[in-house]
């Protein structure tokens, strides 16, 4: 079936570090692909984006882009601050709309 | 948008009791999900609706549970008979549906505790 496989954390940065998260998919077709974020004491929020293959989802200085010849869809951000501690999942969704999540990375930015 | 809503925040509950759960989408969506989600790791889909009808659910969810959402709007999820490994954040989400693969909205959750 569907996976989603995330690289385990935590990761901890300085300030102003670049970040990459790994993620690799498993999918029958072609999913959608996306990052959503939890901040501590908060719900999902929807990061970014990719519908198709060479899409190149954004958001708030992260880039994600959907690689369909390695099946990844890699979080990066140049410049990591603070506020950016958080746990990140990344997540495909195919029929039915439904999303199947990895287990999730927390980042911890130091100042 | 007054995103999603979910009710309680919080239920602690001894073993063997039944419990409740509620969730509101956003008003305009079709599809509502919901999801558990335990410490340190991702959420788990557990069934979903469009509009009234159930069209999946998970192998995860044992006959205890059971879900509905009449007329199509808010959504309750019931666990019977609490075991302790029920002890979990349940989350709701909406989305537009439709064919293309929309974000999911999830709202804030509620967290069981079984003693």
């Amino acid at each position: 079936g569907d996976s989603v496989t995330q690289m385990e954390g935590p990761v901890t940065l300085s300030e102003e570090a670049f970040l990459t998260i790994n993620c690799t998919y498993t999918a029958t077709g072609y999913p959608s692909l996306f990052w959503y974020v939890q901040y501590p004491g908060e719900g999902l929020q929807l990061l970014l984006k990719a519908t198709k293959a060479d899409d190149k989802g954004s958001n708030k200085g992260f880039e994600a882009t959907y690689r369909k010849e390695t099946t990844s869809f890699h979080l990066e951000k140049g410049s990591v601050q603070v506020s950016d501690s958080a746990v990140y999942f990344c997540a495909l969704g195919n029929q039915g709309g439904k999303l199947i999540f990895g287990q999730g990375t927390e980042l911890s930015v130091k100042p | 948008d007054t995103g999603v809503s979910q009710n309680p925040r919080h239920k602690i509950t001894k073993r063997g009791q039944n419990v409740t759960f509620r969730c509101d989408p956003i008003s305009e969506h079709n599809r509502l999900y919901w999801y558990r989600q335990t410490l340190g790791q991702g959420p788990e889909f557990l069934t979903y609706f469009q509009n009234e009808a159930q069209l999946e659910k998970s192998r995860l969810l044992s006959d205890r549970f059971s879900a509905e959402r009449p007329k199509g709007s808010f959504s309750t999820l019931e666990i019977q008979r609490t075991e302790q490994g029920d002890s979990a954040m349940y989350l709701c989400a909406s989305s537009p549906g439709g064919r293309v693969v929309s974000p999911l909205h999830f709202g804030n959750g509620t967290r069981l505790t079984v003693t």
